[in-house]
């Protein structure tokens, strides 16, 4: 299982971009890279999923380089409500694979 | 998008006493679903994983006989706690993969308080 590295904790403003960087060294070649918030007392929410290049939805994007071993989520013009632990993980998505986390970073952002 | 429940979402009880936790996949089937359990502050640690229909695997340092795992039906998940201690009051989180998607959905979490 490949080991996650985020940036402990982040303070950002209101309005501004904000990534989130993640590094997967081990990376395998089945992994994909999920993204999840968690606000406290909730259980885990799916933000994005990508395996390579870049993925974009209606809430984040997702850069991950050639050799993929790291990923950015990218928030856009965040809000007050953003604030939330965010998790990389990595994983295959076969039927058994297990989903471990990382410590998650921590994203404050300030009026 | 899928939805997971678990009920209830929250409970109190006393040392000594079995506490059951239902996971439910609300409009998919679950072929696998996972248990977590979080302390304050802290992240999410995989506790074991259960097929349908077959033994759940524990994590390493996991009481298989303690925290009781039953995954009778492609929609249903318990995790009983047995002889609860204050030491096993946690933040547990069940969650399900199935329906030919890659995602893993996660519940709203049940928080155990031992008393």
């Amino acid at each position: 299982l490949a080991k996650t590295t985020q940036p402990i904790s982040m303070d950002s403003y209101e309005g501004q971009e904000v990534n989130i960087t993640c590094s997967h060294n081990n990376i395998a070649t089945n992994d994909y890279i999920t993204w999840y918030q968690q606000f406290p007392s909730q259980g885990p929410r799916f933000i994005i999923q990508g395996y390579k290049t870049k993925v974009t939805n209606e809430v984040a994007s997702l850069f991950i380089p050639a050799d993929r071993k790291s990923s950015t989520l990218s928030l856009p013009r965040v809000s007050l409500s953003d604030t939330a632990v965010y998790y990389c993980l990595v994983g295959g998505m076969n039927r058994d694979d297990k989903i471990i986390f990382g410590k998650g970073t921590r994203l404050h952002i300030l009026p | 998008g899928a939805v997971v429940s678990q009920h209830p979402s929250w409970v109190i009880c006393k040392s000594g006493t079995s506490v059951k936790i239902e996971c439910r996949s609300l409009d998919f089937q679950a072929t696998t679903m996972f248990w977590y359990r979080q302390f304050p502050k802290q992240s999410l640690m995989l506790m074991a994983t259960s097929n349908e229909g077959s033994k759940a695997t524990y994590e390493q340092g996991v009481e298989k006989d303690k925290f009781l795992i039953n995954h009778a039906s492609l929609t249903l998940s318990t995790l009983t706690v047995t002889s609860a201690h204050p030491e096993d009051s946690s933040f547990y989180i069940c969650s399900a993969r199935g329906g030919g998607g890659h995602e893993q959905y996660f519940g709203p979490g049940t928080r155990l308080t031992v008393t």
